[in-house]
């Protein structure tokens, strides 16, 4: 069935630090992808989403790329906040009948001042 | 935007009384409506998958007699926790389909979640 594989946590930066969090995937047909953020003690937002291959999602600094070839949608940021600092979850749709979001096991970010 | 009011956000409640979370789609006909969990720490588990005006699909693992869905409206779809213990202390968040495209194209949209904890 389909999955989604992002690195595990928790991951610790310091300030304006460089952000990679790998996300991979396995999918019959040809997916969705998405990243969720989710601040303590909240609900889950979209960050940002692609919907084809090369595609670009991008949202407050964050960026993420839809690659076909290697099956990845790792997210980057170039210069992290404390603001920043929350869970991010990888997710994939297909659009067969009732499928809903699959989700990685999500990926604890902590940025230091 | 369509927005997805789920309540409560928080509930305590003792062992063996249930509890009931309500997710109403606000501007937008929820034609779908999934229910997953989130234990500490972890991911979102899908719990069960309902449609409107039909009985709920549940995920393998979740007690159908435990958790009960309800979709009769378009607008309102309600989890019901019974008989609640310890450990059904979780998250909870529905993830409503609907709102423009047809069938597995609509958008998706989030509650808010609701945080259980059984004492």
């Amino acid at each position: 069935g389909d999955s989604v594989t992002q690195m595990e946590g928790p991951v610790t930066l310091s300030e304006e630090a460089f952000l990679t969090i790998n996300c991979t995937y396995t999918a019959t047909g040809y997916p969705s992808l998405f990243w969720y953020v989710q601040y303590p003690g909240e609900g889950l937002q979209l960050l940002l989403k692609a919907t084809k291959a090369d595609d670009k999602g991008s949202n407050k600094g964050f960026e993420a790329t839809y690659r076909k070839e290697t099956t990845s949608f790792h997210l980057e940021k170039g210069s992290v906040q404390v603001s920043d600092s929350a869970v991010y979850f990888c997710a994939l749709r297909t659009l067969s009948g009732n499928t809903p979001l699959v989700f990685g096991k999500g990926t604890r970010l902590s940025v230091i001042a | 935007g369509a927005v997805v009011s789920q309540h409560p956000s928080w509930v305590i409640c003792k062992s063996g009384t249930s509890v009931k979370i309500e997710c109403r789609s606000l501007d937008f006909q929820a034609t779908t409506m999934f229910w997953y969990r989130q234990f500490p720490k972890q991911s979102l588990m899908l719990m069960a998958t309902s449609n409107e005006g039909s009985k709920a699909t549940y995920e393998q693992g979740v007690e159908k007699d435990k958790f009960l869905i309800n979709h009769a409206s378009l607008t309102l779809s309600t989890l019901t926790v019974t008989s609640a213990h310890p450990e059904d202390s979780s998250f909870y968040i529905c993830l409503a389909r609907g709102g423009g495209g047809q069938g597995a194209n609509s958008p998706l949209h989030f509650g808010n979640g609701t945080r259980l904890t059984v004492t």
